[in-house]
C-alpha cells in the first residue's frame, strides 16, 4: 500500500527566509510525486511534479523539490519566502491504479 | 480556457435531504474523480470514472453515488446526507496517460 506523510502540520517562517516542507512516502515502486498548493478558499494548484526524470524538480513561484529514493523523501523548498506563499501545501503520490494518495497537508505561515 | 467547474460552491442542508453537486470540465478528459478534504486527512478519493459509463469506488465511497452519462459531467449524489459528510469536496479531471490532475474550486458542504 502507498502512503504519504507530511512531517509538519504547520510551518512558520519569516518573510525572506528559506522554506522547507517535508514529505516522506512509502511505496513498493518508484511513484510519481507532486506538490499542490491551496490558497484560502481556492482550489488546488499544481506546484511541481516528479515523474522519474531529473531528481531535482523546479516548479512555479520559485519552489523546487528533490526526490531522494534512499530517504524516500520529496521535500519542498524555496530560498526566500514571500507573504503570498502563505497557504496549505499537499504532497501527493500517484499510483498505477489512477489514484492519488494525499499527505495530511502542511499549513505555511509567513510572518512579515 | 481550460476549466473544471463545480456547483454549488457552498451548500448548507439538513440531514436526509437529497442533494447533487455537479462537476463539469471542458478539456475532453476521460478521467474524472471526486475527493473530500477534511482537516489533517488531506484529500481522500470518493469515486472515480475512467470514461463514460465507467465508475469505481475510491477510498471512502459510503453514502455517495456518482454517474457518468456524458464525458464532460460527473455529478456527486448524496441520497441521504448525514452530518459526517460535512466537508470540502473537490472534483478533478485528467487526460488518459497523464498523471496530472486538474482540480475544481471546491464545494463546501455543511449538513446539519
Amino acid at each position: 500500500a502507498q502512503s504519504v506523510t507530511q512531517l509538519d502540520s504547520h510551518v512558520s517562517v519569516s518573510e525572506g527566509t528559506p522554506v522547507l516542507l517535508r514529505c516522506n512516502y512509502s511505496s513498493s515502486y518508484s511513484p510519481s510525486l507532486f506538490w499542490y498548493v491551496q490558497h484560502p478558499n481556492k482550489g488546488l494548484q499544481l506546484l511541481l511534479k516528479y515523474t522519474s526524470a531529473a531528481t531535482l524538480v523546479k516548479g512555479i513561484n520559485g519552489f523546487e523539490a528533490e526526490f531522494k529514493k534512499s530517504e524516500t523523501s520529496f521535500h519542498l523548498t524555496k530560498p526566500s519566502a514571500h507573504m503570498s506563499d502563505a497557504a496549505e501545501y499537499f504532497c501527493v503520490a500517484y499510483n498505477a491504479g489512477n489514484m492519488l494518495t494525499f499527505g495530511g497537508g502542511t499549513r505555511l505561515m509567513v510572518k512579515p | 480556457e481550460a476549466q473544471v467547474t463545480q456547483n454549488p460552491r457552498y451548500l448548507i442542508t439538513v440531514t436526509g435531504k437529497k442533494l447533487t453537486v455537479t462537476c463539469s470540465q471542458n478539456m475532453n478528459h476521460e478521467y474524472m474523480s471526486w475527493y473530500r478534504q477534511d482537516p489533517g486527512l488531506g484529500l481522500r478519493q470518493i469515486y472515480y470514472s475512467m470514461n463514460v459509463e465507467v465508475t469505481d469506488k475510491g477510498d471512502v465511497p459510503e453514502g455517495y453515488k456518482v454517474s457518468r452519462k456524458e464525458k464532460r459531467n460527473f455529478p456527486l449524489i448524496l441520497e441521504s446526507p448525514s452530518p459526517n459528510q460535512t466537508s470540502l469536496y473537490f472534483c478533478a479531471t485528467k487526460a488518459s496517460g497523464s498523471r496530472e490532475q486538474y482540480f475544481g474550486p471546491g464545494t463546501r458542504l455543511t449538513v446539519t
